[in-house]
């Protein structure tokens, strides 16, 4: 079974310049998720879909951060104007949208490293 | 009070020996819990679920207490291998809400 697929691994930008993510969820995983991982902390949650709605983007900056998941399976996230403190991992993954016997759980992407200088 | 909180590390130990990782969640209504292990620059990947009766994985055993809101992590016998953060995990009923801790580090040394 192919994994979340992320691209680009690595990106260097300057800061005010603009950046995009994009992610492929595991097939048939409803629930998408963007993490934000600065170095030596825990995955944050910037957003969750439910399909092509958003569940939750209460920790999503939205004055310069944007996700869209259009057709219900890959997403893209964006940041314009970046940071520098944007510089993180930003970490895609995916889930099963309903509760089975065994539990759902989460599953990631490699990553997409931002360098903001 | 953070959602999630688990003990800062890192945890340097010598190999072979037994380790062990607290969690603490804030959250009475969470449901779900595991333990992801995070290797450097790899993104996170899922060590093991906790139930509540307590589970074991070969050389790794989890343990939930939902009254004090603990989970923990036993790993006995250390390889070097071993060596990754552990990250703690909660989720609510309906298994949509993940909330990670900031990770423990640890270090098994030869």
């Amino acid at each position: 079974e192919a994994g979340v697929a992320q691209s680009p691994r690595y990106k260097i930008i300057e800061k005010r310049q603009s950046v995009a993510f994009w992610c492929n969820p595991i097939s048939g995983h409803a629930t998408l998720y963007w993490y934000q991982q600065i170095l030596g902390q825990g995955p944050k949650l910037l957003i969750q879909f439910q399909n092509n709605g958003v569940v939750d983007d209460s920790q999503l900056p939205k004055d310069r951060f944007s996700a869209e998941r259009l057709k219900g399976v890959d997403s893209t996230l964006k940041i314009q104007p970046a940071k520098l403190e944007d510089s993180a991992v930003y970490l895609c993954a995916s889930s099963l949208a309903s509760w089975d016997r065994t539990g759902n759980t989460i599953y990631f992407g490699e990553g997409s490293w931002l360098t903001v200088v | 009070r953070k959602e999630v909180e688990q003990d800062p590390g890192p945890f340097n130990v010598p190999e072979g020996a037994t380790v062990a990782f607290n969690c603490t969640y804030s959250n009475s209504a969470s449901q779900s819990f595991f333990w992801y292990r995070q290797d450097c620059r790899k993104e996170p990947k899922l060590l093991m679920s906790v139930y509540s009766s307590g589970n074991e994985d070969g050389r790794f055993t989890a343990q939930l207490n939902r009254a004090s809101q603990y989970i923990s992590l036993l790993i006995r016998d250390s390889k070097l291998s071993d060596s990754a953060t552990y990250l703690c995990v909660v989720a609510d009923n309906y298994g949509q809400n993940f909330v990670f801790g900031p990770g423990t580090r640890l270090s098994v040394l030869p």
